[in-house]
């Protein structure tokens, strides 16, 4: 299996700041790299998708860079919506694995 | 509007069977995979199992495999996860998402349900 391990697993942050969270996996997952955003009692939303698409809908604030085992998610400005927690999910291989999150808080 | 909505979910002992179903909607069900995930509570994401498009190809996790069994029906537009000889560590919120792929960009989820909690006691 495919292990993800993300860092941190939180940050604190304030309305402005730029936030980076990097997504490591323990082989190459090529560019099957996604990122969600998830908020309390809410299910997961995709932000990014192949590493770095943008889904739509989503703020461009939001990016995503990286390849083969190390992938970053950027927000440059961080808005208020976007306290939550974040991750990533690899779908080059079966199972699926995810990184066990970000809390991106105040 | 595309749209996923679990049901099924509630408390059973351990041992017991639950049969979860997502229904679809909004879009054409039965070009789709389909995906279950679970997250136990204040816990992250974990993959449980995907169906392809006319559902002859399952595949599930270790965790689940010969206990849970996916299925769906495309005249119904919807998706199912019989769940037996659940375990405490079953207990959880489970989604279903959405499976898009293109050559370009693999596989990503777009489109995920609400959740629905299963609770396993012991």
């Amino acid at each position: 299996d495919i292990q993800m391990t993300q860092s941190p697993s939180s940050l604190s942050a304030s309305v402005g700041d730029r936030v980076t969270i990097t997504c490591r996996a323990s082989e190459s997952v090529n560019s099957y790299l996604n990122w969600y955003q998830q908020k309390p009692g809410k299910a997961p939303n995709l932000l990014i998708y192949a590493t770095s698409s943008l889904q739509s809908g989503v703020p461009s604030r939001f990016s995503g860079s990286g390849s083969g085992t190390d992938f970053t998610l950027t927000i440059s400005s961080l808005q208020p919506e976007d306290f939550a927690t974040y991750y990533c999910q690899q779908s080059y291989s079966i199972p699926i694995t995810f990184g066990g999150g970000t809390k991106v808080e105040i | 509007e595309v749209q996923v909505v679990e049901s099924g979910g509630g408390l059973v002992q351990s041992g017991g069977s639950l049969r979860l179903s997502c229904a679809a909607s909004g879009f054409t069900f039965s070009r789709y995979w389909m995906h279950w995930v679970r997250q136990a509570p204040g816990k992250g994401l974990v993959w449980v199992s995907r169906i392809n498009n006319d559902g002859s190809r399952t595949k599930y996790a270790d965790s689940v495999k010969g206990r849970f069994t996916i299925s769906r029906d495309n005249a119904k537009n919807t998706l199912y996860l019989q769940m037996d000889s659940l375990r405490a560590e079953d207990t959880g919120v489970y989604y279903c998402a959405r499976d898009h792929y293109d050559f370009w960009s693999g596989y990503y989820w777009d489109s995920w349900g609400q959740g629905t909690l299963v609770t396993v006691s012991s």
